[in-house]
């Protein structure tokens, strides 16, 4: 079955940290670009981070750049995402998407195309 | 930074009538490719959100025909022939053209 599985949510404090993961399988994970997008209670979607197929060229939004971290491991079909100084307005459920495209930086098109895959989410809490 | 404008934001439709949402983008979203990076995403309640439209017209798999896309440029539309229950919940717009990636708003669709 085609699915992304997120974990490593939970509740932590300002300035803590926290790494997300989320599980691919049904599908060649090395060859897809991958997103983390979040969504905050009640509220619409962000988008926050992007990986390359190859792990080799990763993007960031503004808000999270310096903070966050963005990596696969492709042998183990898993993606990743390092949360470091999280603050109150970090809280959402986070998302990781598959994109249509591998992600490359300097092909015919975009580095993302569009979202065909998401996972079901993982709640982060920042709060004390 | 590309900001996309849905309206309404509110859309009560009445069962089997026809709903539609406009995305409008502050900056042209088409790619020096030639494609257009605009796509649908539908969030049922409790849900995560799911691809509906791409490349502003192309339904992906498993999607009713009774949703459709259309539009160039900066100005998109989103249209249900036929509104049926398990079409509620909020539709948003992405463009995927240029980083940052960036939604609409979202329009929250419900059955009056």
């Amino acid at each position: 079955e085609v699915q992304l599985l997120e974990s490593g949510g939970g509740l932590v404090q300002p300035g803590g940290s926290l790494r997300l993961s989320c599980a691919a399988s049904g599908f060649t994970f090395s060859s897809y670009a991958m997103s983390w997008v979040r969504q905050a209670p009640g509220k619409g979607l962000e988008w926050v981070s992007a990986i390359s197929g190859s792990g080799g060229s990763t993007y960031y939004a503004d808000s999270v750049k310096g903070r966050f971290t963005i990596s696969r491991d492709n042998s183990k079909n898993t993606l990743y995402l390092q949360m470091n100084s999280l603050r109150a307005e970090d809280t959402a459920v986070y998302y990781c998407a598959k994109d249509r495209s591998g992600g490359y930086s300097y092909g015919p098109g975009p580095f993302l195309w569009y979202f065909d895959l998401w996972g079901r989410g993982t709640l982060v809490t920042v709060s004390s | 930074d590309i900001v996309m404008t849905q309206t309404p934001l509110s859309s009560p439709v009445t069962l089997g009538q026809p709903a539609s949402i406009s995305c409008r983008s502050s900056q042209s979203l088409v790619h020096s490719d030639g494609n257009t990076y605009l796509s649908w995403l539908q969030q049922r309640p409790g849900q995560p959100p799911r691809l509906l439209i791409y490349k502003i017209s192309n339904r992906f798999s498993g999607v009713p025909d009774r949703f459709s896309g259309s539009g160039a440029g900066t100005d998109f539309t989103l249209k249900i022939s036929r509104v049926e229950a398990e079409d509620v919940g909020v539709y948003y717009c992405m463009q995927a053209t240029q980083f940052p990636l960036a939604f609409g708003q979202g329009t929250k669709l419900e059955i009056k």
